[in-house]
């Protein structure tokens, strides 16, 4: 079985662009939540989705969107991305609520100039 | 709102010693769950163990066992017989019921196991 897989694994953007970030749950996990990771710092929560529905929000301005789609894959977007958002983003996924745990992939390497 | 606090910024250890990593956490509930996370320079999290508040009783996954004191609020990790495979960064989380369900994550323990 597949594991959590997250597109693209690196990308370069400039500031005041946008970004979409992608991610495809293990087969059957009807559960996406979204973190990010800044250098030297454990993950911050942005989002969690379960059955296509937002369950969820971190806080994080509204420059940060998430959705999930019928197949239970997901897409975080960045508008008016600015330098702080430089980070490793995380998407993990469970079958259920994850009270069980997460399983992540292993992550999309943001670099805003 | 939940804090964690993990106060070892760096460890290291001897091949086949054994090492203890410090939690603890801050919160105002009772129903919660406690987990260790690695991820080593692969970037990828892998679940290390999970705790549930409400059981006394410590988690133990193999060689790695926890020591959770729900009074003091601790969540301590033990590694025994230490593998090179174990050298990653350790990050202590809790998860709150509710509200996404969301992790809590500490600010992580590097650990670096000396051949």
């Amino acid at each position: 079985d597949a594991g959590v897989t997250q597109s693209p694994t690196h990308l370069i953007k400039t500031r005041g662009q946008h970004v979409t970030l992608r991610c495809s749950p293990i087969s059957g996990h009807k559960s996406v939540s979204w973190y990010q990771q800044v250098l030297g710092q454990g993950p911050q929560f942005i989002f969690q989705y379960y059955e296509k529905e937002e369950r969820g929000r971190g806080n994080f301005p509204d420059r940060f969107s998430a959705r999930q789609f019928p197949n239970y894959s997901s897409e975080l977007n960045v508008n008016a991305l600015l330098l702080g958002d430089s980070a490793l983003y995380l998407c993990a996924s469970s079958p259920g609520q994850g009270i069980y745990g997460y399983t992540f992939g292993s992550g999309t390497r943001l670099t805003v100039v | 709102a939940q804090t964690v606090t993990q106060s070892q910024p760096e460890m290291s250890v001897q091949e086949a010693e054994t090492v203890t990593l410090s939690c603890t956490y801050d919160t105002s509930e009772n129903n919660y769950y406690l987990f260790w996370y690695k991820q080593p320079p692969s970037r990828q999290m892998i679940l290390v163990i999970r705790q549930e508040a409400y059981k006394q009783q410590n988690a133990t996954e193999n060689r790695f066992s926890v020591n959770f004191q729900k009074a003091a609020k601790s969540f301590s990790l033990k590694i025994s017989d230490s593998q090179l495979g174990d050298t990653a960064m350790y990050f202590c989380a809790f998860m709150k019921l509710g509200a996404g369900n969301q992790f809590y994550f500490g600010t992580g323990t590097s650990l670096t196991v000396i051949p």
